[in-house]
């Protein structure tokens, strides 16, 4: 099956700072990622949806500014938490979708903010 | 809002088949039924979707009433490693957004 990878899988970083993770489809071309997050015991939230080689679509309420997303290629899409709080520590998680058929998920990734 | 309903929590005994149940009354024509399951501190992985008819795979059968309001997904020989959060979602494609439910914790007795 398609596999999407994730980068870093945990970061622990100080508040203040920027953090930056990456999602792969290492075995097809996704010409749509999304982001979402979690917090502990609640269900996945989406972020925002991102196109390649155009400007992601946010969510209502989720800060563009504060969650820069990038989608390069065809293969990659990052997501960075600019000037990261404590409030910003939840659970990362991208998808990436090849074809309409399905999407697939990364693994996600733990930002824990100090 | 998610446009679908699924009990929080089920038990199930190892070896038996897991009925999972879901409401998805307003789904739209072209609306796909996709279920998923999430693992503890993992991503949700995929298990099966369909339209109108019923689906099988390796690894679940998804029962689709006639009038589409409704979805059961069926694990058939339930595992302990079956024991997870399973979601039903609605959409128009897999290029399309997904909004998720509160999905139901199965959790597969010994």
């Amino acid at each position: 099956g398609a596999v999407v990878s994730q980068h870093p899988s945990r970061v622990i970083c100080k508040s203040g700072t920027s953090v930056k993770i990456e999602c792969r489809s290492l075995d097809f071309q996704a010409t749509t990622m999304f982001w979402y997050r979690q917090f502990p015991k609640k269900s996945l939230m989406l972020m925002a949806t991102s196109n390649e080689g155009s400007k992601a679509t946010y969510e209502q309420g989720v800060e563009k500014d504060k969650f820069l997303i990038n989608h390069a290629s065809l293969t990659l899409s990052t997501l960075t938490v600019t000037s990261a709080h404590p409030e910003d520590s939840s659970f990362y998680i991208c998808s990436a979708a090849g074809s309409a058929d399905t999407q697939y998920f990364g693994p996600g990734t733990r930002l824990t903010v100090l | 809002d998610a446009k679908t309903t699924q009990p929080p929590s089920m038990d199930c005994a190892e070896g038996r088949a897991a009925n999972l149940p879901c409401n998805h009354s307003t789904i739209s024509g072209n609306e796909y039924v996709y279920w998923y399951r999430q693992i503890h501190s993992q991503g949700p992985q995929y298990i099966i979707h369909g339209l109108k008819n019923n689906e099988t795979n390796e690894m679940a059968s998804l029962i689709i009433t006639e009038d589409r309001k409704s979805s059961t997904l069926i694990l058939p020989h339930a595992t302990l490693r079956d024991t997870a959060v399973y979601y039903c979602i609605v959409s128009y494609s897999g290029t399309y957004k997904y909004i998720f439910g509160t999905g139901t914790r199965l959790k597969v007795l010994a």
